[in-house]
């Protein structure tokens, strides 16, 4: 059975710095990893999407980064503004069996 | 555009009760279709999914039920809601190359 981690389970910095959120996971033999944001009392929003081929994406200040082989991705958001302020999940598949296993998620706090 | 729609948004139950949660998907044709619940302090957990009309996968044994009578309608439900039934519920949807699409939830109680 897949497991996903995530750490830290929160997280506070000051407007303007660069967050760095963790993903591990168990199972390497991974279809596609995908990272979504989730701003409270709401649904999902995908963030990214990273093909188990691909070591990386990247769409504005967002770039998530994939180590198939250590079971890790990282994401990471440049000069973090009180706007990027919500909870990060990260999430994985297993071939193309259409499951996604979730983390519990990093909840993120930008200071202004 | 691809949109997605869930209701309601809140709901409050007394145990014993029937529920009905609904999904529909607009702009896209054979989706994939999931029902997610997500507890307090928890992860997500896939309770259903569906590749077609008709077509219903369940994750984990319980008191709910899913059913797909048109291509972009999902449906939740359960007989007799218990306590352990509260949560916020989520519909997602997937084209053929990912990622998966949600819904804003229902925050479902039970009293």
């Amino acid at each position: 059975k897949q497991e996903v981690t995530q750490i830290p389970a929160a997280l506070s910095v000051p407007e303007g710095e660069n967050l760095v959120l963790n993903c591990s996971f168990t199972d390497s033999a991974i279809y596609n990893l995908q990272w979504f944001r989730q701003d409270p009392g709401k649904g999902l929003t995908s963030l990214l999407l990273i093909q188990s081929s691909q070591r990386e994406q990247t769409s504005g200040r967002l770039n998530a980064s994939l180590d198939k082989s250590s079971g890790r991705s990282t994401l990471y958001i440049a000069a973090s503004q009180p706007g990027d302020s919500a909870t990060y999940l990260c999430a994985v598949s297993l071939s193309n069996d259409y499951k996604l296993s979730f983390g519990a998620g990093t909840t993120v706090t930008v200071r202004a | 555009s691809q949109t997605i729609h869930q209701w309601p948004a809140t709901l409050v139950q007394p145990v014993g009760s029937p529920l009905s949660l609904e999904c529909t998907v607009e702009g896209t044709s054979n989706p994939n279709l999931y029902w997610y619940r997500q507890a307090a302090g928890r992860g997500l957990q896939l309770l259903f999914y569906s590749v077609g009309i008709g077509q219903i996968s369940s994750e984990v044994p319980q008191n709910l039920s899913a059913s797909r009578p048109q291509d972009r309608q999902f449906i939740l439900s359960s007989k007799k809601l218990l306590l352990s039934d509260s949560g916020f519920y989520l519909c997602a949807w997937e084209g053929q190359a990912g990622p998966q699409h949600f819904g804003d939830g229902t925050r479902l109680s039970i009293l």
